[in-house]
């Protein structure tokens, strides 16, 4: 079952932009990850926040985690038409981390 | 080889029939990971390889998946008696480890696009 959920599920923004979307999720993690998929295929790894971690920068790229609230968001600055793409948060739970649980995913359209 | 690498890119076959679908991790990792993700959805976990073992074939959906995987290389994931529910992404990928930790990244392949008609 997915344990991660997206909001919003679709955003559409102008380039230059912030685009700002949230995960919410259910049991307790070891760590929380967000992953960006290009066209319905491969994803990559775009940062990983630990669950003694409170926010966490990469690039144009911000993080944040609230274990209280089981909510993390992802803040992407300055948006450029290459940032359009679906991006998924995944969870790793404590008891089976090598296991990660995926939310339905933010699709992510830059308009030049 | 410089990605997880999968195989075919896509396939479409007839309802019945058994496909099988493979994936080369990156050399060296010794954790394989297989998900599936149907179309606007989020990627759901089938099976954890770590070596030639499976400790966790939780996310199998039915008795006509199956998967393995030799010389702590190649994964195979088979399809028995295709449904058209099966149609799906495969997505394979491999990490150094099991742990899922910032040391170790988990790396995904491009997938396999199964169309069941």
């Amino acid at each position: 079952s997915q344990q991660g959920e997206e909001d919003p599920q679709a955003l559409s923004i102008q380039e230059g932009e912030n685009a700002t979307m949230n995960c919410s999720y259910k049991t307790s993690i070891n760590n929380l990850q967000w992953y960006r998929q290009n066209s319905g295929r491969g994803l990559v790894h775009l940062i990983l926040i630990r669950s003694n971690e409170r926010e966490k920068h990469s690039g144009r790229l911000r993080v944040t985690l609230d274990t209280s609230k089981k909510s993390s968001s992802l803040l992407i600055t300055a948006s450029r038409a290459a940032d359009t793409a679906s991006y998924f948060c995944a969870t790793a739970g404590r008891s089976n981390d090598y296991k990660l649980s995926f939310g339905a995913g933010t699709t992510v359209t830059v308009r030049a | 080889g410089a990605g997880v690498s999968q195989s075919p890119s896509n396939k479409v076959t007839e309802k019945g029939k058994d496909v099988e679908l493979r994936c080369d991790p990156i050399s060296g990792h010794t954790a394989l990971y297989w998900y599936r993700q149907r179309l606007g959805q989020g990627l759901e976990f089938l099976i954890y390889f770590q070596g030639n073992s499976a400790p966790d074939k939780s996310g199998l959906p039915s008795d006509r998946f199956s998967a393995e995987r030799t010389g702590e290389s190649v994964s195979t994931l088979t399809i028995q008696r295709t449904q058209q529910e099966d149609s799906a992404v495969y997505l394979c990928a491999s990490s150094l480890a099991g742990r899922v930790e910032g040391w170790n990244t988990i790396y995904f392949g491009e997938g396999s696009w199964l169309t069941v008609v």
